[in-house]
């Protein structure tokens, strides 16, 4: 079974430009969760869907960051305009139930220049 | 609120001998309390997790935690280190009833030497 994957590993943008990211859950995992790791800190909590609603999105930082979850399957989560502060390890995770395990992507790592 | 507390920036064992990375929480209720290791250029890799009953959790690659709620600590531990065992260790606490966000603890780097 393939785990949770990111697109892409990797991302070097200019300030002000636009980054977009994506995940794929693991297959028939209704719920997927983004966090990110700035600065070497703690890993925060950004938002959970359920299928395609947003359940929760009380860790999102500003109004630059959005993530949506089209037809319930994979989620993009698009930083515009991108911002130094920005640059960080972002995570996706899945879990088939809210209160199961939820499993990690290798994360893209965001460098904001 | 619920928080997470790693001590501990760094731990260095040598190969062979007992480890243990710390780890205490605060939350309300009950907890659900995780550990996740991060292999270098890898992602965050499940280790364990304590929901309820035994105290004494066993995981992937011969790890173990104790979930001691008077102390409100979730140690991690390994009887005999192995140079593989050297990477980024993250403790994650959910609260039972207060939603599905993980908090997670600053990370500890456990470097295991020969």
């Amino acid at each position: 079974e393939a785990g949770v994957t990111q697109f892409p590993s990797h991302s070097v943008i200019e300030k002000g430009q636009t980054v977009t990211l994506r995940c794929d859950p693991i297959s028939g995992h209704d719920n997927l969760y983004w966090y990110r790791r700035v600065m070497g800190k703690e890993i925060k909590f950004l938002l959970h869907f359920v299928k395609e609603s947003k359940q929760d999105e009380s860790g999102m930082p500003n109004n630059r960051f959005l993530a949506e979850r089209t037809g319930g399957t994979y989620s993009t989560l698009k930083v515009q305009p991108a911002e130094l502060e920005d640059s960080g390890v972002y995570f996706c995770a899945s879990s088939q139930a809210t209160t199961d395990t939820q499993y990690f992507g290798p994360g893209t790592r965001l460098t904001v220049l | 609120a619920q928080s997470v507390a790693q001590p501990e920036d760094q731990v260095n064992v040598a190969e062979g001998n007992p480890l243990t990375v710390k780890c205490t929480y605060s939350v309300s209720g009950n907890p659900y309390l995780f550990w996740y290791v991060q292999y270098p250029n890898r992602g965050l890799q499940f280790l364990l997790k304590y929901i309820t009953g035994d105290n004494l959790v066993k995981g992937s690659y011969g790890f173990e935690a104790e979930f001691n709620k008077s102390q409100t600590s979730f140690h991690l531990k390994k009887p005999s280190a192995l140079v593989s065992d050297s990477a980024l260790y993250f403790c994650a606490v959910r609260a039972y009833d207060a939603g599905n966000m993980l908090t997670f603890g600053g990370g500890t780097r456990l470097m295991v030497k020969p």
